[in-house]
């Protein structure tokens, strides 16, 4: 086990819905990444954060967004929820941001959301 | 733009054998390469790092070559055993970044 929780492990939401996703880190890890898993794929890079603020965001649309809390909780929000939407979301938490550093992300199990 | 290739074809081996798996990459240099598990309708499950300037990496029955002339790691799983069976995901990960770029993934099946 990670010590990476994540909640709820599933979601069905209709389309234009919003939706947030928790997530739990391991204690000390200041970064938090987001990733976007379709049915075959491998994860997508969503967005990180780092001390609470973003750190970083891959090609998703600004209805996609985040919040990170002091005390190693997070959060992913998405507005106007499409079907494309439908995915494994996982977090993943890392000791430490670096230029260059090679840290270790660990994984939550995943929130499986169904977007009808 | 950044491309990784893994066998989208699951390989399927019998209980003993070592698996090897591909992982090659286009258009980018990573600083360094990781491999992860993934179970299903789990999340990914670090296994091991290598860096661009290291050729070979072992762990128990695992090892993990990077050949930055050709693009492409390879990742060995020696002995292996039904419990191995799994999806494995490459990640050459570029310097500067701590975010992921993964591959599709490789499932494997490991027969007794």
């Amino acid at each position: 086990e990670t010590g990476v929780t994540q909640s709820p492990t599933h979601l069905i939401k209709t389309r234009g819905q919003q939706v947030t996703l928790r997530c739990s880190s391991q204690s000390g890890h200041n970064t938090v990444s987001w990733y976007q898993q379709a049915l075959g794929q491998g994860p997508q890079f969503i967005f990180q954060y780092y001390r609470e603020e973003e750190n970083g965001r891959g090609n998703f649309p600004p209805r996609f967004s985040g919040l990170q809390f002091p005390n190693y909780s997070s959060e992913l929000n998405v507005n106007a929820l499409e079907l494309d939407d439908s995915a494994l979301y996982l977090c993943a938490s890392s000791l430490a941001f670096g230029q260059g550093s090679a840290d270790t992300q660990y994984f939550g199990p995943g929130t499986r959301l169904t977007v009808l | 733009s950044q491309k990784i290739e893994q066998n989208s074809e699951a390989l399927n081996i019998q209980e003993g054998k070592t698996a090897t798996l591909t992982c090659n990459y286009t258009n980018y240099s990573p600083a360094y390469l990781q491999w992860y598990r993934q179970d299903p309708g789990r999340g990914p499950v670090f296994l091991l790092l290598i860096r661009e300037n290291e050729k070979e990496k072992r762990k128990e029955r695992l090892k993990v070559t990077f050949d930055t002339t050709l693009k492409q790691s390879l990742f060995h799983i020696t002995a292996s055993q039904p419990a191995d069976s799994a999806t494995y995901l490459c990640a050459p990960t570029p310097g500067g970044y701590n975010k992921l770029i993964f591959g599709a993934g490789t499932r494997l099946a490991v027969h007794p």
